[in-house]
């Protein structure tokens, strides 16, 4: 079985640029949830992705856009960087059930730094 | 909006301690409730989970969690700890139409030798 994969792992960017955070779900699993855990805090919900479309969303603006692509990976867009987007950037997978109980399973993350 | 607490940030314990590490959370629906721990250098990875029956569960390397519905509570509990349990452990709740997880700050557990 494979787990949750995230390209790159470490990226730094300087503001007003754009970056693009890949994730590559586990194998048999249909939805990707983005989250962003910024240094000593837990991890905050950004959005998530079932059959290519977004499925919900956190209290984060729309430069953080994302897409799913037909094989499950997803990626995850955010424009006009800011300092305060340095973070962790956790991409999660899961297997959607009909009696709505997920269990998602995290990538090691991306480290995003905005200078 | 749902919330977690988990008011120890940072707890220190000897082998061979028991752990007890709270974890509560604010929303009236159903929930299904999670720990996750971040041991030094590797990911997030799931310890145990409750959806529905047993409030009692029972996790990976003999941890524990009891639902208590009345007092909005799943701490998390080990009757001995190891070393080896170094890490952050984050309680989350799961809810809403995307079955979003709603984190706790985190719990940094340090086991000394």
């Amino acid at each position: 079985e494979t787990g949750v994969t995230q390209s790159p792992t470490h990226l730094i960017k300087t503001r007003g640029q754009q970056v693009t955070l890949r994730c590559s779900s586990q194998s048999g699993h249909n939805t990707v949830s983005w989250y962003q855990q910024a240094l000593g805090q837990g991890p905050q919900f950004i959005f998530q992705y079932y059959r290519e479309e977004e499925n919900g969303r956190g209290n984060f603006p729309p430069r953080f856009s994302g897409l799913q692509f037909p094989n499950y990976s997803s990626e995850l867009n955010v424009n006009a960087l800011e300092l305060d987007d340095s973070a962790l950037y956790l991409c999660a997978s899961s297997l959607r059930a009909s009696g709505g109980v997920d269990t998602q399973y995290f990538g090691p993350g991306t480290r995003l730094t905005v200078l | 909006a749902q919330s977690v607490s988990q008011h120890n940030h940072h707890v220190i314990l000897s082998e061979a301690a028991s752990l007890e590490l709270g974890c509560n959370y604010s929303y009236g629906g159903t929930v299904n409730l999670f720990w996750y721990v971040q041991y030094p250098g590797q990911h997030l990875q799931l310890l145990l989970k409750y959806f529905s029956g047993d409030p009692l569960v029972k996790g990976i390397k003999g941890f524990e969690a009891e639902f208590i519905k009345s007092k909005f509570s799943f701490n998390l509990r080990k009757p001995s700890v190891q070393w080896s349990d170094t890490a952050e452990y984050f309680c989350a709740v799961g809810s809403g139409s995307a079955r979003q997880l709603t984190f706790g700050s985190g719990t940094q557990l340090t086991v000394l030798p």
